[in-house]
C-alpha cells in the first residue's frame, strides 16, 4: 500500500542549531516528493519538491531536501534554524496525471531560544 | 504566484445545515481537491477533480458532496451538517497535463464549527 511516514510527531530544536526531519515512503512507481510546511491557522506552502534529476533539491527559507532511492527517504533539512522555522512540516508523495498526494501526518517543529 | 482563496476563514453552523465551501483558483489549473484536517489524523482526502463537471471520491466522501461547474471553481457541500464534521477544510489546486502533475498549492483553510 501506498504511504507516507513521519516518525518524530514532534522535535524541538535550538535556534541556530541543525534541523532534519524523516520522511519515508512506500510508493509503487516513481514517486514525485514535497515537503510543505504550515504556520499555525494558515493552509500548506510548498517548500521543495523533487520530480527526477539531481537528488538533492533545494527549497525556499533555506532548505534541502535529499532523495535516497534505496533507503525510501526524502529528508528535510536545514544548517540554521530560525525562531521563525516554528512550524508543522508535512511530507507526501504523489504521482500520475491527476496529481493526488498521499501526506503524512506531519512533524511538529518547537524552536527553543 | 498561484492564488487559490478559500471563501471564508471561520464558519459556524448548526446541526442539519446545509454547508458550501467555496474555493477559487486563478492559474487555470485542472486538478482541484478538498480535505479535511484534524489533529492526529493529518489530511484527508475528501473529493478532488480533475475536469470540469468531473468529480472523484477521496478517502472520507460520506456526508459530502462537490461541484465544480467552472474551471476555477471547486465547492464542497455538507448536505446535512453534523458535528463530527467540525474541522479545518483545505483546498488546493494543480495543473495537469498528459500525465504528469504539479505541486498542489494550497488555501488559507476554513475552520468550519458545527454547534
Amino acid at each position: 500500500a501506498q504511504s507516507v511516514t513521519q516518525p518524530d510527531i514532534h522535535i524541538t530544536v535550538s535556534e541556530g542549531a541543525s534541523l532534519e526531519l524523516r520522511c519515508n515512503y512506500s510508493y509503487g512507481a516513481t514517486p514525485y516528493l514535497f515537503w510543505y510546511v504550515q504556520s499555525p491557522g494558515q493552509g500548506l506552502q510548498l517548500l521543495l519538491k523533487y520530480f527526477s534529476g539531481d537528488t538533492l533539491v533545494q527549497g525556499i527559507k533555506g532548505f534541502e531536501a535529499e532523495f535516497k532511492r534505496s533507503q525510501s527517504s526524502f529528508n528535510l533539512r536545514k544548517p540554521s534554524v530560525h525562531w521563525s522555522d516554528a512550524a508543522e512540516y508535512f511530507c507526501a508523495v504523489g504521482g500520475g496525471s491527476q496529481g493526488n498526494l498521499i501526506f503524512g501526518k506531519g512533524t511538529k517543529l518547537s524552536v527553543k531560544p | 504566484d498561484v492564488k487559490v482563496t478559500q471563501s471564508s476563514r471561520y464558519l459556524v453552523k448548526r446541526t442539519g445545515e446545509k454547508v458550501f465551501l467555496e474555493c477559487v483558483q486563478d492559474m487555470d489549473h485542472e486538478n482541484m481537491f478538498w480535505y479535511r484536517q484534524d489533529p492526529g489524523l493529518g489530511l484527508r482526502l475528501i473529493y478532488f477533480s480533475y475536469d470540469v463537471k468531473m468529480k472523484e471520491k477521496g478517502d472520507i466522501p460520506e456526508g459530502y458532496s462537490v461541484s465544480r461547474e467552472k474551471k476555477e471553481r471547486f465547492s464542497l457541500i455538507l448536505e446535512s451538517a453534523s458535528t463530527n464534521q467540525t474541522s479545518m477544510y483545505l483546498c488546493a489546486s494543480s495543473f495537469g497535463f498528459a500525465g504528469f502533475a504539479g505541486p498542489q498549492h494550497f488555501g488559507d483553510g476554513t475552520r468550519l464549527s458545527i454547534l
